[in-house]
């Protein structure tokens, strides 16, 4: 059974600083990992989304790395703002599932 | 080109009453999939719908239950609510039958009292 955690579960920082947010899962064969941003009382908007044969992925300032062996996946961020202050989840889809399992998410705050 | 819409955006239900909630999902996807979730935690699966069909279905008792159309829109329900069905029902879609990547509306945010 996929259980998935992220660390930590808050972070406030201040702007223009780099983050990392850490994802772990247990079970390994997964088909791929997406991370989504969520704010507050809204749905899901999907940053990027690995596959299991890629080690990284990136979007602008966002760069996901996957080491699907040790069950990781890290999402970093550069120079944050205040406008990243968000929810961020990270989902792999396991093999043989018909679903994402997700974690309980990194609270993030970026203030000015 | 829209997004995955749902509605209602809000939603407040006494216990024992039953809710309907509507998906429909991005032009030319054939998946929906449903998720619940509670206030702090992460999104938890309840089902997957492909070409009409359900393909799967989580941890969650036949109080739910659900349906997709010929035009690939689809419609959550829930008998008998209770006060722990509160949470924000999400709606998201896929171009295939492999639930990925998934594409999320905004929720549906249902309280009951």
């Amino acid at each position: 059974k996929q259980e998935v955690t992220q660390i930590p579960a808050a972070l406030s920082v201040p702007e223009g600083e780099n983050l990392v947010l850490n994802c772990s899962f247990t079970d390994s064969a997964i088909y791929n990992l997406q991370w989504f941003r969520q704010d507050p009382g809204k749905g899901l908007t999907s940053l990027l989304l690995i596959q299991s044969s890629q080690r990284e992925q990136t979007s602008g300032r966002l760069n996901a790395s996957l080491d699907k062996s040790s069950g990781r996946s890290t999402l970093y961020i550069a120079a944050s703002q205040p406008g990243d202050s968000a929810t961020y989840l990270c989902a792999p889809l396991t093999y043989n599932t018909d679903k994402l399992i997700f974690g309980t998410g990194t609270r993030l705050q970026v203030f000015p | 080109d829209a997004g995955v819409t749902q509605s209602p955006t809000h939603l407040i239900k006494t216990r024992g009453q039953q809710v309907t909630l509507r998906c429909s999902p991005i032009s030319g996807h054939k998946s929906v999939s449903w998720y619940q979730q509670v206030l702090g935690q992460g999104p938890q699966f309840i089902f997957q719908y492909y070409e009409k069909e359900e393909r799967g279905r989580g941890n969650f008792p036949d109080r739910f239950s659900a349906r997709q159309f010929p035009n690939y829109s689809s419609e959550l329900n829930v008998n008998a609510l209770l006060l722990g069905d509160s949470a924000l029902y999400l709606c998201a879609s896929s171009p295939t039958e492999t639930p990925s990547p998934l594409h999320f509306g905004n929720g549906t945010r249902l309280t009951v009292t």
